[in-house]
């Protein structure tokens, strides 16, 4: 069974870091291309990075509103990917999930002072 | 960015009926391959998205054939037949052809 569990979410007040994880389990993660994708309380979904699998270098990209900002990173021997998220920004409130054809349960994130 | 519109916002159907849902790209969301990235999710409530169909009309592992998805270039439909009460939620599709990929705003499916 797939399986992908975020953890780290929380309320943080803006300026600050917070670090996601994707723990995964039941498929490949080695060669899977991992993604975040947020979901903001009026139920918009916006994809915010990818990270590539390691034949690809583990090459990264991001969203232009979290460039400079957001890091995804990912240890396939822990079958887990990150996000860091620094300088957090009131409009980053949002649930945040982790991704590959399958999603998980996602983690909400609250910024706010 | 690409803009993917979605229609209807809200989709009233009957238990056993069909419904159609459209999303229109801004552009076209044929890939240079040839390959056309646009996907099709189903967010239940209180869930997250699930993938429904990927590159306009292929049904991922599980999804039954009640769903079926079809089009082209910069218009597409997702179908669903004999809808049945666990087909109710929060419909969206994605296009990946382009960087970033990007959402359409959704479309509720509900109970008439």
């Amino acid at each position: 069974e797939v399986q992908l569990v975020e953890t780290g979410g929380g309320l943080v007040q803006p300026g600050k870091s917070l670090k996601l994880t994707c723990a995964t389990s039941g498929f490949t993660f080695s060669t899977a291309w991992m993604h975040w994708v947020r979901q903001s309380p009026d139920k918009r979904l916006e994809w915010i990075a990818r990270i590539k699998d390691k034949s690809n270098n583990y090459a990264t990209d991001y969203v232009e509103s979290v460039k400079g900002r957001f890091t995804i990173s990912r240890d396939d021997s822990k079958s887990s990917v990150y996000l860091q998220m620094n300088s957090l920004k009131e409009e980053d409130t949002a649930t945040y999930y982790c991704t590959t054809d399958y999603w998980g349960q996602g983690v909400m994130v609250t910024v706010s002072s | 960015d690409v803009v993917m519109t979605q229609t209807p916002v809200s989709l009233p159907v009957s238990l056993g009926g069909q419904a159609s849902i459209s999303c229109r790209s801004s552009q076209s969301l044929v890939h240079s391959n040839g390959n056309t990235y646009l996907h099709w999710y189903l967010q239940k409530p209180g869930q997250s998205p699930q993938l429904l169909i990927y590159r306009v009309s292929n049904r991922f592992s599980g999804v039954p054939d009640r769903f079926s998805g079809s089009g082209s270039g910069t218009d597409f439909t997702l179908k669903i037949s004999r809808v049945e009460p666990e087909d109710l939620g929060d419909y969206y599709c994605l296009q990946s052809t382009h960087f970033p990929p990007t959402f359409g705003s959704g479309t509720k499916l509900e109970i008439k």
